[in-house]
This record gives structure tokens, C-alpha cells and sequence, in this order.
């Protein structure tokens, strides 16, 4: 257990309508990490954030937007989804940031879109 | 731009022998490389970190070679199980500060068959 939880495990929804994943980090880990994982395509680093601030930015599409909270827990908005977004969105956290140090994934929202 | 390449998509071993994975980096200069392991439906769980100065990191039957010259790091592992079968990921850290950005490799399909 990596001590990073999110919710929903999975998440059916239709082309047009937007949806909000959830993550909270490991306990004590400032710096939480987005990243989308498709058939095609590898791990894509999308966002992320330290201490509530936006730290570093990826590939991250004007239609996702997320933030972090003073409890440090994240929420990743996607909007005006389309059938390509479908994919497993994938949190990590680590205590501070930066390569030096190892991340903590959750086990992932797979998201369908139909 | 960075990119990571692992050489090879998948690979397959005899029980016993030592699995040999490559990942090959152009451009920026990681100052931490990390190597994760993912299996089917869960998120990277991180294995080992070596840093720019290091050559070699071991950690029980895994090992990691870091040569900054030839721009790629090794992994191993040694005296390989049917356990081992994962797909494991190298990834590298663009930016030496707490803002990460970090690259994914695509990974490498590994299968240790009896």
C-alpha cells in the first residue's frame, strides 16, 4: 500500500460532460503529481503541485485544470471530455519534490468515456 | 526535447538468468534517474534512484548503472523469479529543483517463464 488513495476507481461517463478525480497523498507528502497513462501512449506527466502551489507543468490540456488544497489533498477537473481522453489518471506524491526523491502512485481512475 | 527510450518493448527470460533493461536518455543531463515497476491495473511502484555522481546502486537482486557519457542507465535483476514478470519504467527528472517534470520511459514488458 503506497498510502496514496483515489477515488473513483472507475469512471464511466459520456463526450461533453466533466468530472473531478480525486487524490490524497501519502501523510506528510507536500508535492502532489498528475499523470495520464493511455494504451498508446506511456505515463504522461500532466501537473504538479507543492504545498498548494502549481510547481511544474507537463502536456496538461486547457480542458484539465487542478489544484491542491490546504489539506494537501488534489482534485483534477476534466471538462468538455472527448472520446480520447479515456485513460487511467494516475496520482503521486512525495515529500517535497524534485527527482531526488521517489514518488508514491495510487492505483489509478480509469476513466471511459463513451 | 528529452526523451527516454527503453530499447526494448518486451522481454523474455529463463527463471534463474539476470534480465538486463536499458534506458537511453538524449539532451538534458538528469542530475536522479529512478527506476519503478508497474503491473497490470496499479500504479509505479518506485524500486531505485541513482544520482549523476553514483555508477552503481544495488538493492537486494536489483542493480542500477548510471553512465553519464554514454547517456543510459542499466537495471538488473539478478537470479530472476516468475515474480519478477512486470513492466518496468525508468524515468528522469528535467529540472535539478523541487519544480519536477518528470519523463516516463515507455517501459519495458518483462516475463520470467519456469
Amino acid at each position: 500500500d503506497s498510502g496514496v488513495t483515489q477515488t473513483p476507481k472507475h469512471l464511466i461517463t459520456a463526450t461533453g460532460q466533466r468530472v473531478t478525480l480525486r487524490c490524497s497523498p501519502r501523510s506528510g507528502d507536500l508535492s502532489v503529481y498528475w499523470y495520464q497513462q493511455s494504451l498508446d501512449q506511456g505515463l504522461q506527466f500532466l501537473i504538479q503541485y507543492y504545498n498548494g502551489e502549481e510547481r511544474a507543468k507537463g502536456n496538461i490540456l486547457e480542458r484539465f485544470s487542478a489544484q491542491q488544497f490546504p489539506d494537501l489533498h488534489s482534485e483534477l477537473n476534466l471538462s468538455s471530455l472527448e472520446l480520447g481522453d479515456s485513460a487511467l489518471y494516475f496520482c503521486a506524491s512525495s515529500a517535497t519534490g524534485g527527482g531526488r526523491q521517489p514518488q508514491h502512485f495510487g492505483d489509478g481512475t480509469r476513466l471511459s468515456i463513451l | 526535447s528529452q526523451k527516454i527510450e527503453q530499447n526494448s518493448e518486451a522481454l523474455n527470460i529463463q527463471e534463474g538468468k539476470t534480465a538486463t533493461l536499458t534506458c537511453n536518455y538524449t539532451n538534458y543531463s538528469p542530475a536522479y534517474l529512478q527506476w519503478y515497476r508497474q503491473d497490470p491495473g496499479r500504479g509505479p511502484v518506485f524500486l531505485l534512484l541513482i544520482r549523476e555522481n553514483e555508477k552503481e546502486k544495488r538493492k537486494e537482486r536489483l542493480k542500477v548503472t548510471f553512465d553519464t557519457t554514454l547517456k543510459q542507465s542499466l537495471f538488473h535483476i539478478t537470479a530472476s523469479q516468475p515474480a519478477d514478470s512486470a513492466t518496468y519504467l525508468c524515468a528522469l527528472d528535467m529540472y535539478r529543483s523541487s519544480a519536477s517534470k518528470i519523463i516516463f520511459g515507455s517501459g519495458t514488458r518483462l516475463s520470467i517463464r519456469p
